[in-house]
């Protein structure tokens, strides 16, 4: 059963710094891998989709690589502003289910000022 | 720009009221997905529908029926509403093939009473 999982839970950070948000999944089998920002009692705005034949995708200040064979994708954020203040989430589409999405639980990040 | 509208922001209902979830998108998209996302336990699937009057049961369907008469519109039904469903609705929608990017209304909060 895919199980996806994201450390750390919450993460702060001051302004104007980089960081990078960690995911992991189970099974490798999938078909692609999306990046998800999350404000509060908001929905989810897509960031990125990372195929499973792709090793990266950018936005502006925003990077995700995926490593399929180990199980791992990251969420690269460069010179962070407090508006980047929010809940990450990735989520694995498996192989063999019709756009089903697995989720991870979400980091939780706040920049400060 | 893709949209996914869900009817209501925020609900409030009594115990035993039958509720109805209503989302609708714009991008002629065949699969459409009904998630439920509480803390600690992060989003899980309670329906999809990969075609106009067809849907398959996700993680946790008891409870729930839903509808999709047009292709546009998908419909989550609390047959009769109990406060362990007290939780943010999220709808969801993607292009039929298998590697697509998944979009995502507003969210639904919902309180059972």
């Amino acid at each position: 059963k895919q199980e996806v999982t994201q450390i750390p839970a919450a993460l702060s950070v001051p302004e104007g710094e980089n960081l990078v948000l960690n995911c992991s999944f189970t099974d490798s089998a999938i078909y692609n891998l999306q990046w998800f920002r999350q404000d509060p009692g908001k929905g989810l705005t897509s960031l990125l989709l990372i195929q499973s034949s792709q090793r990266e995708q950018t936005s502006g200040r925003l990077n995700a690589s995926l490593d399929k064979s180990s199980g791992r994708s990251t969420l690269y954020i460069a010179a962070s502003q407090p508006g980047d203040s929010a809940t990450y989430l990735c989520a694995v589409a498996p192989r063999g289910n019709t756009g089903k999405l697995i989720f991870g639980q979400g980091t939780t990040l706040q920049v400060k000022p | 720009d893709v949209k996914v509208t869900q009817s209501s922001r925020y609900l409030v209902k009594r115990t035993g009221e039958k509720v109805f979830l209503e989302c609708v998108q714009d991008m002629d998209h065949e699969n459409m997905f009904w998630y439920r996302q509480d803390p600690g336990l992060g989003l899980r699937l309670i329906y999809f529908s990969y075609d106009v009057k067809m849907k398959e049961k996700g993680d946790i369907p008891e409870g729930y029926s839903v509808s999709r008469e047009k292709k546009e519109r998908f419909s989550l039904i609390l047959e009769s509403a109990s406060t362990n469903q007290t939780s943010m609705y999220l709808c969801a929608s993607s292009e039929g093939t298998k590697n697509t990017e998944a979009f995502f209304g507003q969210g639904t909060r919902l309180t059972v009473v």
